[in-house]
């Protein structure tokens, strides 16, 4: 079983739309990264979140620690989203931990 | 420079070389990470250091792997006898203090083991 779980794997979604991306964890953690991965293999870090919410942009990434879940949701999505999505955690134990992303296809 | 630099960025080698792979963090950055992604997978922690002291070595496959950082500054990936499931993506971020802080990513490294 995998510490960092991501749901979806694949997202495809019309251009415009709102999206959302889930990410579970099972150990308790210090910190949990939102990274983006571009079709080159470029890994751009988008957020890093111990409680709470934060915004970029059109970008919102959501933790709750309690439950152990976080989103990053998109607004008005756009072809240029399109990326691999990772979660990543760095547990209390100071092991890092990595979901295997979500690959989202926003279409014009 | 602006950001993470590796080198080198391609690197084929046979079975049973050697390769040192350098990662360059960004100017005062005092938390230098390594990372492996296999093809089609999420990234894979290998080891991190706070200036030249390394913190976390768990992450390090087997003792062909080994990574040092002797001014706090460069940092080099080594691996002794290289086998094709070493073929991967090998990646370098840096934060400016400890894990709390975001990291910012190299280009990353792809190992080809013949």
């Amino acid at each position: 079983k995998n510490e960092v779980e991501q749901s979806p794997q694949n997202l495809t979604a019309q251009e415009g739309e709102f999206i959302t991306i889930n990410c579970s964890y099972s150990v308790g953690i210090s910190a949990l990264h939102w990274l983006q991965q571009h079709p080159g293999g470029g890994i751009v870090s988008l957020f890093m979140l111990s409680s709470g919410k934060k915004k970029h942009g059109r970008l919102i990434a959501t933790i709750n620690i309690q439950e152990k879940h976080s989103s990053l949701h998109i607004t008005a999505s756009h072809p240029r989203d399109s990326a691999v999505y990772i979660c990543a955690v760095r547990s209390g134990g100071n092991q890092f931990y990595f979901g295997t992303g979500t690959s989202l296809t926003v279409i014009p | 420079g602006a950001g993470v630099s590796q080198s080198p960025r391609y690197k084929v080698t046979k079975r049973g070389q050697d390769v040192a792979l350098r990662c360059d963090p960004i100017s005062g950055h005092v938390s230098l990470y390594w990372y492996r992604q296999a093809l089609g997978q999420g990234p894979e922690f290998l080891t991190y250091f706070n200036y030249e002291a390394q913190q976390d070595k768990s992450g390090l496959p087997n003792d062909r792997f080994s990574a040092e950082r002797p001014e706090g500054s460069i940092s080099t990936l080594t691996i002794q006898r290289t086998e094709q499931r070493d073929s991967a993506m090998y990646r370098c971020a840096s934060s400016p203090f400890g894990v709390q802080n975001e990291q910012f990513f190299g280009p990353g490294t792809r190992l080809t083991v013949l």
